[in-house]
């Protein structure tokens, strides 16, 4: 079945450095795929999304390329702030017609002054 | 415009009780699905409704069951709690029923702690 591996956290980084968290899938066929954002007792936020091969997703200086040859959505921010600090959770769809998204275990990152 | 909607918040119960959470997708939104997650973990699909028809189900046992009503609203039901069953629940909804690339909104969720 379809699947969704993220790298365990937590990740705590001084702002400005650059973020990466990344994100690899199983999955049949062409999934979408998906960065979703919990802040501190909140719901799950959409951040970007890709629906296929090569599509780069990108929202709040964050960015992620579909990569099919490695399966991979890697998470990526150049400079990160304070307010970033929140649940990362990686997450695909499959293929057309699949009504359910699959979801990593989420990666909290702590972002310090 | 109203987000998605969910009550209670908070709940608290003890085992073998039974518990119905409630669901308001975004408006003109005419799928709506759950979603547990448990503390420290990914949400995992319990189900999904759209236009008032079961969709799809998630390994949860017969003990979870839902429905949607005919203003697009949910409800969600879990009988003979157990402490496993203390988690988030989210709802969310979406304009079709498809996940790929129909973005789902998600709510705040409902905590539900399980003595």
């Amino acid at each position: 079945g379809d699947s969704v591996t993220q790298m365990e956290g937590p990740v705590t980084l001084s702002e400005e450095a650059f973020l990466t968290i990344n994100c690899t899938y199983t999955a049949t066929g062409y999934p979408s795929l998906f960065w979703y954002v919990q802040y501190p007792g909140e719901g799950l936020q959409l951040l970007l999304k890709a629906t296929k091969a090569d599509d780069k997703g990108s929202n709040k200086g964050f960015e992620a390329t579909y990569r099919k040859e490695t399966t991979s959505f890697h998470l990526e921010k150049g400079s990160v702030q304070v307010s970033d600090s929140a649940v990362y959770f990686c997450a695909l769809s499959g293929a057309a017609g699949s009504y359910q998204l699959t979801f990593g275990k989420g990666t909290k990152l702590s972002v310090i002054p | 415009d109203a987000g998605v909607t969910q009550s209670p918040t908070h709940l608290i119960k003890t085992r073998g009780q039974q518990v119905t959470l409630r669901c308001s997708p975004i408006s003109g939104h005419k799928s709506v699905s759950w979603y547990q997650q448990v503390l420290g973990q990914g949400p995992q699909f319990i189900f999904q409704y759209y236009e008032k028809e079961e969709r799809g189900r998630g390994n949860f046992p017969d003990r979870f069951s839902a429905r949607q009503f005919p203003n697009y609203s949910s409800e969600l039901n879990v009988n003979a709690l157990l402490l496993g069953d203390s988690a988030l629940y989210l709802c969310a909804s979406s304009l079709r029923g498809e996940a790929g690339a129909n973005v789902l909104t998600f709510g705040a969720g409902s905590r539900l702690t399980v003595l």
